[in-house]
């Protein structure tokens, strides 16, 4: 079966400290990566997605992500974390460009001052 | 706005009542997705749409869930009989055809009292 997996339910860092977020995946064949953020009240906003090609791909407000495939991972990156990045992130991954998409279970950022 | 928009925001209703949630996708996007979020989970896909026909639904999706799209555009998710374990956040997502990225509305909160 499909899985995506965020094995960190809970991560504190400090403002201006670099930040990695795990995703691991479980397909088949190479998923669609994504990468979401939800903050309080909010939906769910796209950060960056991988298809093929370079495995480091950049995203919106400073993020980035690297997909491994060896490791069966997509992991998250910011080199200089801010306060207003706190908030719940999600890693979720698809089969092809039609398919629903699978969500791992969220790892909720703290960013202390 | 151009965005994907839910109504209602919040939903309260008592044990054994019906609802109704409605989603406006983003106008020319063919697929519409709907996702149960609880708390403390990453999203779960329940079904979705392309144009008007249903092409997938999940067995989360009960006999007392129902979906439509009558004319490809709106959709509306019906819960009957309502049950205190349907609380939970719904969210719609929609995308284009032929491009994975899905875009997501700010979700209907069900409580269940």
């Amino acid at each position: 079966a499909q899985s995506v997996t965020q094995p960190d339910i809970h991560i504190t860092v400090s403002e201006g400290a670099s930040l990695e977020l795990r995703c691991n995946y479980s397909y088949g064949a190479t998923p669609y990566l994504f990468w979401y953020v939800q903050s309080p009240g909010q939906g769910l906003q796209l950060l960056l997605k991988y298809f093929s090609g370079d495995t480091l791909v950049q995203g919106i407000k400073g993020f980035e992500a690297e997909f491994k495939r060896s490791q069966s991972s997509f992991n998250l990156r910011k080199p200089s974390v801010h306060w207003s990045d706190a908030a719940e992130y999600f890693c979720a991954g698809s089969r092809d460009t039609a398919s629903k998409l699978t969500f791992g279970t969220g790892t909720r950022l703290q960013v202390t001052l | 706005d151009t965005g994907v928009s839910q109504n209602p925001r919040h939903k309260i209703t008592k044990r054994g009542q019906n609802v109704t949630f409605r989603c406006d996708p983003i106008s020319e996007h063919n697929r519409l997705y709907w996702y149960r979020q609880t708390l403390g989970q990453g999203p779960e896909f329940l079904t979705y749409f392309q144009n008007e026909a249903q092409l997938e639904k999940s067995r989360l999706l009960s006999d007392r869930f129902s979906a439509e799209r009558p004319k490809g555009s709106f959709s509306t998710l019906e819960i009957q009989r309502t049950e205190q374990g349907d609380s939970a956040m719904y969210l719609c997502a929609s995308s284009l055809l032929g491009v994975s990225e899905q875009f997501f509305g700010p979700g209907t909160r069900l409580t269940v009292l």
